[in-house]
This record gives C-alpha cells, sequence and structure tokens, in this order.
C-alpha cells in the first residue's frame, strides 16, 4: 500500500532535549516535506526536499533541522525542543514537477513540556 | 506574499444536500489548486485537483470551480454523506510547486441527520 509513515504518532518531551520524528513514503517520490498544523494558523510549511542532499527552508524553518540521505527517508529534527514548538506535525510527498499533488502521513502530535 | 483564505471555518448541511465550500485567493500567479479533506486525527487526503488553465472539474461527487478573474476556488459535495464530515483545505501551488503547497484555514463540514 502506497503511503507516508511518521513516527512517532504522540510524543511528550521537555524542553532541550533533542527529539527524531521519522517520515519515510514508498512511493519513490522525489520532493518531500514537513508542515505544522497549529489552532487559527492552518499547516504551515517547515523544510522541503526535492531530492536526495536537497533541502531548502520553508516558511517557519526556525528551530528545526531536516537530511535527505535516502530517497525514502526525511527525518525532522528538533535539536533543543521549545515550547512554542508543541504542534501538529506533518510529513508530505509527491512525485517532482508541476501540479503533482502531496501525500500525507497521519501526522505526529508533539507537546513540549 | 500568498494568502489563501476561506468565507467560513464551519459549514453545516443537512444529509442528502449539496456542499458547497468556497476558497480565496491572492496571488494571480498560482496554477495548481487542490482540494484535501482532513478527518480526525488524520492527515490531509487529497480529493481533486485543477490546474489553472480549466474552469471546472469533476469528479466523484465532488466538483472544483475555479474563478481566476476573482480568484475564487469552490469544491461541491453531491448528496453529503455522514462520511464527508471533516475539514476541507483549499491548497495551492505556484510556479512548479518548489515551495511546496499554502493551505488555506479549512472549513469544518458538519452534517446533520
Amino acid at each position: 500500500e502506497a503511503q507516508v509513515t511518521q513516527n512517532p504518532r504522540y510524543l511528550i518531551t521537555v524542553t532541550g532535549k533533542k527529539l527524531t520524528v521519522t517520515c519515510s513514503q514508498n512511493m519513490n517520490h522525489e520532493y518531500m516535506s514537513w508542515y505544522r498544523q497549529d489552532p487559527g494558523l492552518g499547516l504551515r510549511q517547515i523544510y522541503y526536499s526535492m531530492n536526495v542532499e536537497v533541502t531548502d527552508k520553508g516558511d517557519v524553518p526556525e528551530g528545526y533541522k531536516v537530511s535527505r540521505k535516502e530517497k525514502r527517508n526525511f527525518p525532522l529534527i528538533l535539536e533543543s525542543p521549545s515550547p512554542n514548538q508543541t504542534s501538529l506535525y506533518f510529513c508530505a510527498s509527491s512525485l517532482w514537477g508541476e501540479d503533482q499533488p502531496q501525500h500525507f502521513g497521519d501526522g505526529t502530535r508533539l507537546s513540549i513540556l | 506574499g500568498e494568502s489563501v483564505g476561506l468565507h467560513l471555518p464551519t459549514l453545516s448541511v443537512q444529509e442528502g444536500d449539496n456542499s458547497i465550500i468556497n476558497c480565496a485567493y491572492s496571488n494571480s500567479a498560482s496554477d495548481y489548486f487542490i482540494w484535501y479533506k482532513q478527518e480526525s486525527g488524520k492527515g490531509p487526503q487529497f480529493i481533486i485537483d485543477i490546474r489553472s488553465n480549466m474552469d471546472k472539474r469533476q469528479g466523484q461527487r465532488v466538483t472544483v470551480l475555479l474563478n481566476k478573474t476573482v480568484k475564487h476556488l469552490s469544491l461541491q459535495i453531491a448528496a453529503t454523506q455522514p462520511g464527508d464530515s471533516a475539514v476541507y483545505f483549499c491548497a495551492l501551488m505556484t510556479g512548479g510547486g518548489a515551495d511546496g503547497l499554502t493551505f488555506g484555514k479549512g472549513t469544518h463540514l458538519i452534517i446533520q441527520p
């Protein structure tokens, strides 16, 4: 089954403790992206990657890092999480090129205390 | 920058009636538009898309209308069913999509029995 898989689905942690949210897709998509979803603000892009070893900042990249060492994986790294990063995070992927809809994972809910 | 707005945060309809969800955008260079459905606890799910060289596209029970003159997009759902209850987002892409999607803030569709 074609899917985007995120782990963990839920995480409660404390300020400053490094964490990684993994994202994996099995559709051989070139393009991958991370979004955060907050009430009243909708979905905002954090980082994206057009292919292996190619990443770029989205609209809200502060406090986050990403890497793209393999085509199928695109982890989101919070080196020193803070409470304002408490949010619902979505990974998405698509074929690269014009007019390609993105396919989303089921989300990771992070709570930073 | 781009902005995407929805006319109503909540829309309540009777089961069996048609639903119309609206979206306005600001960037006339936007050239690809997508509607997503997000059910509770899940990620956005692709419903239908439309390119800027079209003004109407139909799927199964859904129709998307695009009016580029007034920068307006709508999603029509025919014979609304309980399973249609969800938050609906419009999203747009500009210039090939390297920057990803810009999302509206969503309309919560509530189905009354």
